[in-house]
């Protein structure tokens, strides 16, 4: 059974940094890219950016890039996000999802990772 | 990138079929037949519903049918059912920028 499994929600103050996690299981991790959607509260989905484990190969959304840092694992099946800075409107809800090489179908989810910033 | 343009709320009484259109370019939605339709139950992840513009994953209701004409591609819930209450994004391959995925703006169903 496929499984993406997310750390657990988060609290922090403004300018902290934070790195959240999603564990990938019963799948060959390489040969899925993994990407990063946000949910602000009340919103709709946004993607922030992608990652091909396998070589590393990672495309930002414009919108994010410089402001996150995607980075995997593959010795653990770990993908990983990561803030050097957090800001107040960082506040939402981050999953994390996987689409075969090849396909365009983000086909399993994880379970979400509320992160709340607020000083 | 803009995102796709999906109407805010659509609803329907029980057993009505309503169609939710996601509305983008030639650069999406009209030049690759890669959309995906996600369901997202209230405090819940998303879940594909449709891929490939009209394609069903195993297990997914056959109420569910996805089509595209140009640069539109709709989502038909038919037999619409209390359950069917959640809120439904496209989603598709983009050559205009990267990540190149794009969400739409998301659609409410609401069961009257």
């Amino acid at each position: 059974e496929v499984q993406l499994v997310q750390s657990g929600a988060e609290v922090k103050k403004p300018g902290e940094s934070l790195k959240i996690s999603c564990k990938g299981s019963g799948y060959d991790f390489t040969t899925y890219w993994i990407g990063w959607v946000r949910q602000m509260p009340g919103e709709g989905l946004e993607w922030m950016g992608i990652m091909f484990p396998a070589q590393s190969h990672t495309r930002y959304s414009p919108s994010f890039q410089g402001q996150v840092t995607i980075s995997a694992d593959k010795s653990i099946n770990t993908a990983y996000l990561q803030w050097g800075s957090l800001k107040a409107s960082d506040t939402a809800i981050y999953y994390c999802a996987i689409a075969r090489d090849g396909t365009y179908v983000w086909d399993y989810w994880g379970q979400g990772t509320l992160v709340t910033v607020s000083s | 990138q803009s995102a796709l343009t999906q109407p805010a709320s659509v609803s329907g009484s029980p057993g009505q079929s309503i169609t939710i259109s996601c509305t983008g370019t030639s650069s999406d939605v009209g030049g690759h037949n890669s959309v995906s339709w996600y369901q997202q139950l209230p405090g819940k992840a998303p879940k594909v519903i449709i891929y490939d513009v009209s394609n069903r994953p195993s297990g997914v209701s056959n109420r569910f049918s996805g089509s595209k004409s140009g640069n539109t591609a709709s989502l038909t819930i038919s037999g619409l059912q209390a359950e069917d209450e959640a809120d439904y994004y496209c989603n598709s391959y983009t050559t205009n920028n990267k990540p190149n995925y794009v969400f739409g703006t998301g659609t409410k169903v609401t069961v009257l």
